[in-house]
């Protein structure tokens, strides 16, 4: 299984509203990514946990809490969002995230629209 | 400053043919360079990953070159399918393994019948 899920595929949240996008991957992979990409942009990284411990935070707003509940689970908490964060938010995963180049899976990302 | 450019920023060709897209980048220290396929509203999806010693290698119909005297890469695709209209997005290493990631802006491939 190289697959990495994630749900829901569309949101559509107000700016009070407080929502949670999920991803999963069961390839017994230690690192997990949060990126962020705007329409015809590439993608941005947000967070970084390695071996379930938030290595990386590229300065991203509090209203962005990222949770890694174990190895196979990541999760992005959003609340009190701003129209300016509808992005599409991509999840990816790899071996390790700091040793070797090992290759990077991407889920199909979650559509967000704050309204 | 880290960067990675890429050319064109746009293409388009006939089915069956080939096309070459570039990649320049200035990233320091170099550690890897890969190319991700992404068709639009989906994620990324890994084509090729190459290290400093690496100077060629495929996927299928996808080629990928890397000159890192020049810190150049290509991506050849031979044969071109309606499939592989995407984007393709140039990502350098910078550092050790995977993080940080530097992306191209992507060059956008349209295969037209």
């Amino acid at each position: 299984d190289t697959e990495v899920t994630q749900t829901p595929k569309h949101l559509v949240m107000g700016m009070t509203n407080k929502k949670s996008l999920k991803c999963e991957q069961h390839m017994g992979h230690r690192a997990m990514y949060w990126y962020k990409q705007k329409a015809k942009k590439p993608p941005e990284l947000m967070f970084v946990y390695s071996y379930e411990k938030l290595s990386i935070n590229e300065s991203v707003p509090s209203r962005f809490s990222p949770e890694c509940p174990n190895s196979s689970l990541l999760n992005l908490h959003l609340h009190a969002l701003q129209p300016e964060d509808s992005a599409l938010y991509l999840c990816a995963s790899s071996q390790d995230a700091l040793r070797l180049p090992y290759e990077q899976y991407f889920g199909p990302g979650t559509r967000l629209t704050v309204t | 400053k880290n960067q990675v450019e890429q050319s064109p920023q746009s293409l388009i060709i006939l089915e069956g043919k080939n096309c070459t897209l570039q990649c320049n980048y200035t990233v320091s220290p170099f550690s890897n360079l890969r190319w991700y396929k992404q068709d639009t509203g989906r994620g990324p999806v890994s084509l090729t990953i190459m290290t400093f010693s690496e100077n060629t290698k495929s996927n299928g119909r996808y080629t990928a070159t890397l000159d890192a005297d020049t810190k150049q890469s290509s991506l050849h695709i031979t044969a071109s399918q309606l499939s592989d209209s995407a984007s393709y997005i140039c990502v350098v290493s910078a550092g050790s393994g995977n993080t940080p990631l530097v992306f191209g802006k992507g060059t956008r491939l349209s295969v037209i019948a």
